[in-house]
């Protein structure tokens, strides 16, 4: 029983590509996150929802889009992809704000 | 600004040895703090908060932390290492407020020499 899953787990594109990451949590948290970590393994967030409603929107371009159709799921629409992108990208989720995080096994992206 | 500063890049401990991971943190309110534990391919696991209470906290798989105000500090500690605790460690803190910002440190990546 994954509590956190992405898919896809790999993610090859071109650049100008737009393409999407699903994730799913069932574990009946309230609030969702959606992190970047780089090849330096620097993590960052880029987004977080509570109850389905923007908390967080750090400073990321706008082509990057995510959508909350409920409370267990959180996906990311990325538009116009970039060689920058690439990343491995990380959700979690938390039963409430402040609380620990759990993640998902990541989708690793790579634009060529 | 919210900071997280993990000195070390790597640090290697012989097995059985006792081992500490850095942490320093600046807020400018009452912190909650947490460590994360990244195997190779994976995502990251949760290893123990302090939120508030007793200073020294316990988390999984034999890991303590102790918070030091004055310090500024959340150095996660274990007695006797294992192999198996090779990987990349993550301290983390957030001020819960409207916007629940947590910030990572870069990492810290643990090697157990057998």
């Amino acid at each position: 029983d994954t509590a956190v899953s992405q898919t896809p787990k790999y993610l090859v594109t071109q650049m100008g590509n737009d393409k999407s990451i699903k994730c799913e949590q069932n574990l009946g948290h309230d609030t969702m996150y959606w992190y970047k970590q780089d090849s330096k393994k620097f993590l960052k967030i880029m987004f977080s929802y509570n109850n389905k409603e923007l908390i967080i929107n750090e400073t990321v371009p706008n082509r990057f889009s995510p959508k909350s159709p409920d409370k267990a799921h959180l996906n990311l629409h990325i538009n116009s992809l970039e060689l920058g992108d690439s990343a491995v990208y990380f959700c979690a989720s938390s039963p409430t704000t402040g609380s620990e995080q759990y993640f998902g096994p990541g989708t690793r992206l790579t634009v060529t | 600004a919210q900071s997280v500063a993990q000195p070390e890049d790597q640090v290697n401990v012989a097995e059985g040895n006792p081992l500490t991971v850095k942490c320093t943190y600046s807020v400018s309110g009452n912190p909650y703090l947490f460590w994360y534990v990244q195997y190779p391919n994976r995502g990251l696991q949760f290893l123990l908060k302090y939120i508030t209470g007793d200073n020294l906290v316990k988390g999984s798989y034999g890991f303590e932390a102790e918070f030091n105000k004055s310090q500024t500090s959340f150095h996660l500690k274990k007695p006797s290492a294992l192999v198996s605790d090779s990987a990349l460690y993550f301290c983390a803190v957030n001020i819960v407020n409207r916007d629940d910002k947590i910030i990572f440190g870069k990492g810290t990546r643990l090697h157990i020499l057998p």
